[in-house]
């Protein structure tokens, strides 16, 4: 089976620009995250979904960016306009819906906004 | 609100010795599972354990960790580290939804 894919895996972008991110989950399952990873603040939740529906997102990123499900097979992240201090590994991660499943992650996307 | 913290940054080993990276919890939900994910060098998280069941040892490859309620506490050991084991170890909690609730991370290194 499929992991968890994402692309692209490496995106450079200006400052201002609007990038978007893909993800595709594990085929099956219901729920699924998008995070930001940096050195400094770890893994910080940016948005959740279950069945298409968004269950969550990180106040704290509400400006700028935003994910959707354009159907249970696929999810775009979207950050308008973007920021130097947007440069991260971006992972999308999906479980099935059952309450403490494992969350299966996709290699992440690496940003640089210069 | 839910949040999980873990109070080494960096933890230095020498091969052979035992590992135990600490990690804490608070939340609102009476029956939290707690989890540890792994992450190697160029590599996405992966998980490596999980409980739900107060005061029950949980294995996985070597590594184990007890969820104790009474202390809020999911801490992970190994009784010998390898140096396979250098990672970036994250402690997290979820609740009624499968949201995980991420510690700040312990980077281990294991030297020969």
């Amino acid at each position: 089976d499929a992991g968890v894919t994402q692309t692209p895996r490496h995106e450079v972008a200006e400052k201002g620009q609007t990038i978007i991110l893909k993800c595709e989950p594990v085929s099956g399952h219901n729920d699924l995250f998008w995070y930001r990873q940096t050195k400094i603040q770890g893994l910080e939740l940016l948005s959740y979904f279950r069945s298409k529906s968004l269950m969550e997102d990180g106040g704290a990123f509400k400006d700028r960016f935003k994910a959707e499900m354009l159907n249970s097979s696929f999810s775009t992240l979207k950050i308008q306009p973007t920021e130097p201090k947007d440069s991260a590994v971006y992972l999308c991660a999906s479980s099935l819906t059952r309450v403490g499943a494992e969350q299966f992650f996709g290699p992440g996307t690496r940003l640089t906004v210069l | 609100g839910d949040s999980v913290t873990q109070t080494e940054g960096l933890v230095t080993l020498t091969e052979g010795l035992p590992v135990m990276l600490n990690c804490t919890y608070q939340t609102i939900y009476s029956n939290p599972f707690l989890f540890w994910y792994v992450q190697h060098l160029n590599e996405s998280p992966r998980l490596l354990l999980k409980s739900f069941t107060d005061n029950k040892r949980t294995e996985h490859q070597g590594f184990h960790a007890t969820l104790h309620k009474s202390s809020s506490s999911f801490h992970l050991q190994k009784s010998s580290a390898q140096l396979s084991d250098s990672a970036l170890y994250y402690c997290a909690l979820s609740g009624n939804y499968n949201v995980l609730y991420f510690g700040s991370g312990t980077k281990l290194t294991v030297e020969p």
